[in-house]
């Protein structure tokens, strides 16, 4: 069985480009969260969808930042014009039901160094 | 969301049993006590979760208070591969499926 897998691993931005961050959740599961870790902290919610649905983006930053998770493919965090305070381990999980109880599966995370 | 405190850092020896404390004091009565660990530089890694009763399984056992206000993770006979940041979360009931992480405690496992 796949686990939820992210891509790129790595990806490297200069100041005012656009970083496009990929998520395809463990096979069969239809809810995706995406997490930020700055350097040195835990990790923070941003996101919450289900197919073709944001159920909750309380976490996200109010400009530039923007999710997706289509009725095929994978969940898609873009930013946009990115700056140095973007640098951070970008995590997706994803987990077969929303109810308050189940586990969430992390992929192994997307490193964005924005230079 | 209730919040959890946990110590920062500990220290275990190689072969001994690691007993990670948590205290989570505000706990509501329908809330799950989750640990989660992250190694170095990968996602967090699911340990075991519980309500009420004492849980184990293949990784590790999880003690939980009968009042609730306090859990311990105990990783019976440490390796050096367990050493990583380990996470106490509860989960916030109505409010998504979001894990609020703290800063955990980083286990460093003692050759």
């Amino acid at each position: 069985n796949a686990g939820v897998m992210q891509n790129p691993r790595h990806l490297v931005r200069r100041r005012g480009q656009e970083a496009r961050l990929r998520c395809s959740p463990v096979k069969g599961h239809s809810h995706v969260y995406w997490y930020r870790q700055l350097p040195e902290e835990g990790l923070k919610f941003m996101v919450y969808l289900q197919k073709e649905n944001i159920i909750d983006e309380s976490g996200m930053p109010k400009e530039r930042f923007s999710a997706e998770f289509p009725k095929e493919g994978p969940s898609i965090l873009r930013i946009q014009q990115v700056v140095r305070g973007d640098s951070a381990a970008y995590f997706c999980a994803s987990s077969d039901m929303g109810w308050s109880y189940n586990e969430q599966f992390f992929g192994p995370g997307t490193r964005l160094t924005v230079l | 969301d209730a919040k959890t405190t946990q110590p920062p850092s500990m220290d275990c020896a190689e072969g001994r049993a690691a007993n990670l404390p948590c205290n989570h004091s505000t706990i509501s009565g329908n809330e799950y006590v989750y640990w989660y660990r992250q190694i170095h530089s990968q996602g967090p890694q699911y340990i075991i979760h519980g309500l009420k009763n004492n849980e184990t399984n293949e990784m590790a056992s999880l003690i939980i208070t009968e009042d609730r206000k306090s859990s311990t993770l105990i990783l019976p006979h440490a390796t050096l591969r367990d050493t990583a940041v380990y996470y106490c979360i509860v989960r916030v009931n109505g409010m998504g499926n979001q894990f609020y992480f703290g800063t955990g405690t980083s286990l460093t496992v003692i050759p």
